[in-house]
């Protein structure tokens, strides 16, 4: 049984396109994130949610909407695609808000054409 | 600004040379320091987490220190299974789960 999930595994969409990812993750955590991985492997932060709560909001272009229907899931919705959106999107959960293990989803990646 | 380097960028070991992998920090206020491991199309997986200044965690071939200003991860008689991206990351001394990761140091043992 996978821990997190995330759907779909590759994206592939024209600029100015609208996408979603779907997150949900069966550990039974209270919190799940975003994060983006460029093309250099750097992974940084986007947005967090505990208990359907937005915690965390980086510096993130407004194009990028995260939602939380439940604890369990985390989507995130991208408008207006552009070709810098291209990256490794994972999804990652923990119980709690303090500074603990992440479980990290295998990535959605998406490219922009 | 909190900042994580990673080095060297990639490493190519033969099967049970034994080496070191540096991650150099700068933040305000470490609450904590992560290693993880990251395989090719896969999401990183959680190795170890350290606290403060001196502390070493170890899990087998692998062996993680922590000093005021950077970490080391030793990999002792490394084997092929061994090979991934090894990423560090710290956490500042915020309230939440906000890690800044290194970029990660690729290593490559050969059989």
């Amino acid at each position: 049984d996978t821990a997190v999930s995330q759907t779909p595994k590759y994206l592939v969409t024209q600029m100015g396109n609208d996408k979603s990812i779907k997150c949900e993750q069966n550990l039974g955590h209270d919190t799940m994130y975003w994060y983006k991985q460029d093309s250099k492997k750097f992974l940084k932060i986007m947005f967090s949610y505990n208990n359907k709560e937005l915690i965390i909001n980086e510096t993130v272009p407004n194009r990028f909407s995260p939602k939380s229907p439940d604890k369990a899931h985390l989507n995130l919705h991208i408008n207006s695609l552009e070709l810098g959106d291209s990256a490794v999107y994972f999804c990652a959960s923990s119980q709690g808000r303090g500074l603990l293990e992440l479980f990290f989803g295998e990535g959605s990646r998406l490219t922009v054409l | 600004e909190d900042q994580v380097t990673q080095s060297p960028e990639a490493l190519r070991l033969q099967e049970g040379e034994s080496s070191s992998l540096n991650c150099s920090y700068t933040v305000s206020g470490l609450r904590g320091l992560f290693w993880y491991r990251q395989d090719p199309g896969k999401g990183p997986e959680f190795l170890f987490t350290l606290y403060s200044a001196g502390e070493e965690k170890e899990k087998e071939r692998l062996k993680a220190t922590l000093t005021k200003k950077e970490s080391f991860l030793h990999i002792t008689a490394p084997k092929p299974e061994d090979s991934a991206t090894y990423l560090c990351a710290v956490g500042p001394n915020t309230g939440f789960q906000k890690l800044v990761f290194g970029t990660g140091t690729r290593l490559l043992v050969s059989p």
